[in-house]
């Protein structure tokens, strides 16, 4: 089944203590990104990844950090997380084409920072 | 700076009704639009608008794209309680940045 999986669903964690969230795709998708979702703010777009070893800042890349050294994976990395990241987090997946631009979903992952 | 507005952010309407839901950008080097539902998860994918006045229909959902004046609408008849949801608006960019709109919360009652 093509899905994009992101680890942990939940995570409730403490201020400055640093965390990984895991994100991969199984649709061989050149593009893939993380997105925050905050009520009254929509999605917002943290970092991208057109390929392996590129990436790009989005709109709100500050205390976050990424690596694309697959493919498949996109993992995010908060290296001191603090309360204002408390958010709901989603990594999406598509081509890279004029075909489409549609982007497919992971299920999302609820951080709670403390 | 980049922007993608939705209006209105909330909508409450009655089985059977017809509702046409707003996106406005302004947006550099625009690529494409494109239309999501959100229900209590992750969004999934509508339509892709890229040219102009060329209509998009999927059953009762619809949306056209005006690239002069900058906006695209989505259009739902007959709507049901199970088009309850928040529809969200995004636009590709240039350099494949995605610019979300904050979404519109629309509700069918019975």
């Amino acid at each position: 089944e093509a899905q994009v999986t992101q680890n942990p669903r939940y995570l409730i964690t403490v201020t400055g203590k640093k965390l990984t969230v895991t994100c991969s795709q199984n649709m061989n998708h050149e593009y893939m990104s993380w997105y925050r979702q905050d009520p009254g703010l929509g999605l917002r777009q943290i970092y991208y990844s057109m390929n392996v070893e590129v990436t790009d800042k989005g709109d709100v890349p500050e205390g976050y950090k990424v690596s694309r050294k697959e493919k498949r994976n996109f993992p995010l990395i908060l290296e001191s997380p603090s309360p204002n990241q408390t958010s709901l987090y989603f990594c999406a997946s598509s081509l890279t084409s004029a075909v489409t631009y549609e982007q497919y979903f992971g299920p999302g992952t609820r951080l709670t920072v403390t | 700076e980049d922007k993608v507005v939705q209006s209105p952010l909330s909508l409450v309407v009655h089985e059977g009704d017809t509702v046409t839901l707003n996106c406005s950008y302004e947006v550099t080097n625009f690529r494409s639009l494109l239309w999501y539902k959100q229900e209590k998860k992750a969004p999934t994918f509508l339509f892709m608008l890229t040219s102009s006045g060329i209509e998009k229909k999927s059953g009762r959902l619809s949306s056209i794209l005006d690239k002069k004046e900058l906006f695209s609408i989505l259009n739902i008849t007959a709507t049901q309680t199970g088009d309850s949801a928040v529809y969200l608006c995004a636009v590709v960019q240039g350099t494949y940045k995605y610019i979300f709109g904050t979404g519109t919360r629309l509700k069918v009652l019975a």
